[in-house]
């Protein structure tokens, strides 16, 4: 166990719909990080944030967003879902921001659009 | 974008033997973080090594050692003694503050223990 939770850990939804996945970070760690895990794309690193600011993008769609909030929780919102959103979302913490730092990995939520 | 590969599927290793996983990056950046990480079945993700680009002396923990080539781009994994727990999906990664600290991750190795 990590210490990093992500609830739920199994979500259905139909293609338009929005949904929302909640990670908290373990006790002390400040910087959050996304990521997506699909077949056909492989592991991809979507967005982190360090004490509640954006601190590094990548393949972020403009559908999806993240935001981190006081008690240092983030979500990450996606809308407009299409079939291909279809994928292993995982959230990480690290107590710094820095490049060496080590994430602890939640155990993912796993979305399926039908 | 900075690519990372990873050529090998698949591999497999007999139990208490030595495997060695290729990892070959593509950059211009002098200063940079790789690391590697396992994959279980369980899915979650574990950072089993990580090497900075400044360091020439290869990262060791414990039966995981990393073999860096800075000139060849390349940074492979070599498990020692392995073990049925051992068997994983194994990703390496690439990081640096030139490419806005995004992570690029390879496509993955999968990895099997043979008892």
């Amino acid at each position: 166990d990590s210490g990093v939770t992500q609830t739920p850990k199994h979500l259905i939804t139909a293609t338009g719909q929005r949904v929302t996945l909640r990670c908290s970070p373990r006790s002390g760690d400040l910087s959050v990080y996304w990521y997506q895990q699909s077949l056909d794309q492989g592991l991809q690193f979507l967005i982190q944030y360090y004490n509640g600011e954006e601190r590094a993008k990548g393949n972020i769609l403009e559908r999806f967003s993240a935001q981190q909030f006081p008690d240092l929780h983030s979500e990450l919102n996606l809308s407009s879902l299409e079939l291909g959103d279809s994928a292993l979302y995982f959230c990480a913490s690290s107590v710094d921001a820095g490049l060496q730092e080590t994430q602890y990995f939640g155990p993912g939520t796993r979305l399926l659009v039908l | 974008a900075q690519t990372v590969t990873q050529s090998q599927p698949e591999m497999s290793v007999q139990e208490a033997e030595t495997v060695t996983l290729s990892c070959t990056y593509d950059t211009s950046e002098s200063d940079y973080y790789l690391f590697w990480y396992k994959q279980p079945p369980s899915r979650q993700m574990i950072l089993v090594i990580r090497q900075e680009a400044y360091k020439q002396q290869n990262a060791t923990e414990n039966r995981f050692s990393v073999n860096f080539q800075k000139a060849a781009k390349s940074f492979s994994l070599k498990i020692s003694d392995s073990q049925l727990g051992d068997a994983a999906m194994y990703f390496c990664a690439y990081r640096s503050q030139y490419t806005g600290n995004q992570f690029y991750f390879g496509t993955g190795t999968s990895l099997t223990v043979i008892p």
